[in-house]
């Protein structure tokens, strides 16, 4: 069984499209999170959740939006897309993001491609 | 966060142990030292992490230097598999930064038969 899974796994649209992304852990994690990784092969952390609370938010356009309905998912969803969102974007799960040495999981990636 | 630097690039042979060393001389007494992977195409995958001590699990090892400036972590035998970037991180204390994972460039092995 996959532990962190998104869907989809590529994702091609226009710009100025809204999209979601979605992403499921059946780990019992509290704790999800995403990440970006642009065409230079960089990852950077967008947001964080505990338990349906946001804890990290970083440096992000508020046209990507969360949503997190239960601890085992965090969506996120996108608007008005624009071309420099083009990126794969992963997921994570962790067990408690206060611990000493929470270790993250990540999902498989999914490749959106904005036209 | 502490700044981490990797040689972006190093070959090694089938069966042979691959090193790979990795600079952290701005790590703080509570930030960990923790090692991905990401083989092409997949999401990250956790190899190992430490403190003080060096490190050994089913995967890896990982010795770090008494004052804590650098590291290496030591793929045994390495395979066809293991060809992957390798990221070093220092992660911050998560009451500091939420458990922020902050990867670099890493180095690129390639694993040759």
């Amino acid at each position: 069984d996959t532990a962190v899974s998104q869907t989809p796994k590529y994702l091609v649209t226009q710009m100025g499209n809204d999209k979601s992304i979605k992403c499921e852990q059946n780990l019992g994690h509290d704790t999800m999170y995403w990440y970006k990784q642009d065409s230079k092969k960089f990852l950077k952390i967008m947001f964080s959740y505990n338990n349906k609370e946001l804890i990290i938010n970083e440096t992000v356009p508020n046209r990507f939006s969360p949503k997190s309905p239960d601890k085992a998912h965090l969506n996120l969803h996108i608007n008005s897309l624009e071309l420099g969102d083009s990126a794969v974007y992963f997921c994570a799960s962790s067990q408690d993001w206060q611990g000493g040495t929470d270790t993250q999981y990540f999902g498989p990636g999914t490749r959106l491609t904005v036209l | 966060d502490a700044k981490t630097t990797q040689p972006p690039s190093m070959d090694c042979a089938e069966g042979r142990a691959a090193n790979l060393p990795c600079n952290h001389s701005t790590i703080s007494g509570n930030e960990y030292v923790y090692w991905y992977r990401q083989i092409h195409s997949q999401g990250p995958q956790y190899i190992i992490h430490g403190l003080k001590n060096n490190e050994t699990n089913e995967m890896a090892s990982l010795i770090i230097t008494e004052d804590r400036k650098s590291s290496t972590l030591i793929l045994p035998h390495a395979t066809l598999r293991d060809t992957a970037v390798y990221y070093c991180i220092v992660r911050p204390h998560p009451k500091a930064a939420g458990n922020k994972l902050t990867f670099g460039g890493g180095t690129r092995v390639l694993v040759k038969p």
